[in-house]
Order: structure tokens, then C-alpha cells, then sequence
């Protein structure tokens, strides 16, 4: 099985401007969750979902949303961005909900200048 | 909501030493994850267990609930081994989803 996909994998944006990321899970897993990692803050769990669903959500702005089609597939969007939005955001994937083990995404590092 | 720590926060071994990274918690959890983290970023799930002891090749995980504590072990070590390593839970029914430690940053040396 392919792994779980994030694009892009890369990218630069300029402050207020906003960003769309997606997210591939493994095929047949209907769990998406969504993480942030900066070197301050360590990991931070921004939401989960299921079944296309918000199950889930951190304590993160409401500039952060998410969403998930009917194939599992995810996006989030971050709006107005700001400096410290600037962080590798991971998604990972497991069979059902967040019990589950869960398979990481390379990430997508996102630099706001 | 959850505190999770971590030690050491850096350990510098040499090939063939046993590992032992500890992982402690304030509140109770459902499940506890054990994640390694090579440069770069790409993150590998090692273990996820609620009880006991659970053992994969050279890597073995622990969890004492009552003590509210994990430790993951390394026997063996090798270079290849050099990566972080995070503990993460998920309590309260998962409703703050997974609450993360630090990591700790492990250096084998050959």
C-alpha cells in the first residue's frame, strides 16, 4: 500500500496571505489527523477527522480549519497567515479513529516571511 | 489537559550500549505512542500500547499505568539508531487528541 502523501511539500508565503495543504491517507483508512511541529512548541495536535467529520479539535485559532472529502482524502487552511505559523505540519492516518496507530505524512514545511 | 515529559532531553551513547528513554504523564491516558523522528522530519510510529510490554527487534516499550510511566528501550544500539524519539498520549477520551513530549535526541556514536 502506498504511504500516506502530503503536498506540497514545500512552501513559501507572505504574511496575510493564506494556504491551502493536502493530506493522502492509506487507502481504507477513514482517520485524518493534523499536527504542527515548530522548535518551540514541539509537536501540537490541531484536529482530527473522521468519516468526513471534525472529531477533534486543539486549542488552535480559528485562522486553522480543516476538512475531509468523501475518499478520506484532507485539507487544511490556514488564514491571515502570521510569522508563527511558520512550522512543518504533519498529517497522519490510522484505520478508525486516533486510538488507532497512526501513519505519518512526510510533512509539508511551510515558511511564512 | 495532559503533561507529558521526557528524559533525558539529549543522550549521547556509543554502539552497542542498552537505551533506555523514560516518558511521564499527569493524567490518565487510553493509549501511549512511542515515535522515532529522523532529520528531515518524516516520522515513524514504534509502538503504541495501553498495558504490559511490547518488544520489535531490538526496540522493546514498557508502560506501568499505575505509575503513570513509560520507558523505551534500545538494546543493541546502532547509528542507524540516532533520531528523536517522542512519547505521546491520548486521554480524555481523545478529545485533545494526542499531547506530545519534547522528544528526546539520541546520538549513537560508532
Amino acid at each position: 500500500k502506498a504511504g500516506v502523501t502530503q503536498t506540497p511539500r514545500y512552501l513559501i508565503k507572505t504574511r496575510g496571505q493564506q494556504v491551502t495543504l493536502s493530506c493522502s491517507p492509506i487507502s481504507g483508512h477513514r482517520s485524518v489527523s493534523w499536527y504542527q511541529q515548530t522548535p518551540g512548541q514541539g509537536l501540537q495536535f490541531l484536529f482530527e477527522y473522521f468519516s468526513e467529520t471534525q472529531r477533534n479539535k486543539g486549542n488552535f485559532p480559528g485562522r486553522f480549519s480543516g476538512r475531509q472529502f468523501s475518499n478520506s482524502r484532507s485539507e487544511m487552511n490556514v488564514s491571515t497567515l502570521e510569522l508563527g505559523d511558520s512550522a512543518l505540519y504533519l498529517c497522519a492516518s490510522s484505520e478508525s479513529t486516533a486510538d488507532y496507530e497512526q501513519y505519518f505524512g512526510p510533512g509539508t514545511r511551510l515558511t511564512v516571511t | 489537559k495532559n503533561e507529558v515529559e521526557q528524559s533525558p532531553q539529549n543522550l549521547t551513547a556509543q554502539e552497542g550500549e542498552f537505551i533506555t528513554i523514560n516518558c511521564s504523564y499527569s493524567v490518565g491516558i487510553s493509549a501511549l505512542h512511542w515515535l522515532q523522528q529522523h532529520p528531515g522530519g518524516g516520522i515513524v510510529s514504534l509502538f503504541m500500547l495501553s498495558s504490559g510490554k511490547k518488544k520489535h527487534g531490538r526496540l522493546i516499550a514498557t508502560i506501568n499505568i499505575q505509575e503513570k510511566h513509560s520507558s523505551l528501550h534500545i538494546t543493541a544500539s546502532h547509528p542507524r539508531d540516532s533520531a528523536v524519539y517522542i512519547c505521546a498520549v491520548l486521554s480524555g477520551g481523545g478529545a485533545d487528541g494526542l499531547t506530545f513530549g519534547k522528544g528526546t535526541h539520541l546520538i549513537i556514536q560508532p
